[in-house]
């Protein structure tokens, strides 16, 4: 089934360097990505939809140049954490979804990656 | 937005017993979809409902879709201790999912 790969699993950071989070369908195309962020005991909140090709789309609240989305690719998308800061610290999710495609093959979560700033 | 109320927020159970969970909304949404989260890991689903009234099973779970399509639980029977983690429900329309606050699962031995 649709297996996607999320990398780094966890990563430790210093203030102000950036990060990226790589998120990869593995055996499918996925035209749509998308980034979650989750805080502790908290459910998942939507950063931003990625469409490969084009701009993403981030949702209210969510700064587009802090959080930076790059779909270059059926299959590959990233999120880059720019000059991190501790408060940025939370565990980020992505999903990918296929063309067309109908849950459950359309919507499968990365296993997730938790950004620790220092 | 959309928002999903989730309830209860946490259930602390015995292994054997059942266990009931659900989701309410304010809008209407055309799938609903249940997730269970284990500690460092992404969400996985579990079932997926596509149509008000759908009743469907997936081993010991069982979710429905409600009829006024703004609501939708979960029941876990017979629970095992391997049932532990977080249930989160999610409504979806078109490519848009919204997720409801979670259900922390306990289960004692």
């Amino acid at each position: 089934g649709a297996v996607v790969s999320q990398h780094p699993s966890r990563v430790i950071c210093k203030s102000g360097t950036s990060v990226k989070i790589e998120c990869r369908s593995l055996d499918f195309q996925a035209t749509t990505m998308f980034w979650y962020r989750q805080f502790p005991k908290k459910s998942l909140m939507l950063m931003a939809t990625s469409n490969e090709g084009s701009k993403a789309t981030y949702e209210q609240g969510v700064e587009k140049d802090k959080f930076l989305i790059n779909h270059a690719s059926l299959t590959l998308s990233t999120l880059t954490v720019t000059s991190a800061h501790p408060e940025d610290s939370s565990f980020y999710i992505c999903s990918a979804r296929a063309p067309g495609g109908r849950p459950p093959y359309g919507y499968t979560f990365g296993s997730g990656t938790r950004l620790t700033v220092v | 937005g959309q928002q999903l109320n989730q309830s209860p927020q946490s259930m602390f159970i015995q292994e054997g017993e059942d266990v009931s969970m659900n989701c309410t909304s304010s809008s209407i949404f055309n799938t609903w979809l249940w997730y269970k989260q284990d500690p460092g890991e992404g969400p996985v689903l579990l079932i997926a409902l596509y149509k008000a009234g759908e009743l469907t099973s997936n081993g010991r779970l069982t979710a429905q879709f409600g009829i006024t399509r703004k609501d939708s639980f979960l029941n876990i029977s017979a629970s095992i201790p391997s049932d532990v983690g977080i249930y989160f429900c999610a409504g979806q329309n078109f490519g848009d999912m919204r997720f409801g606050a979670g259900t922390r699962l306990t289960v004692k031995p």
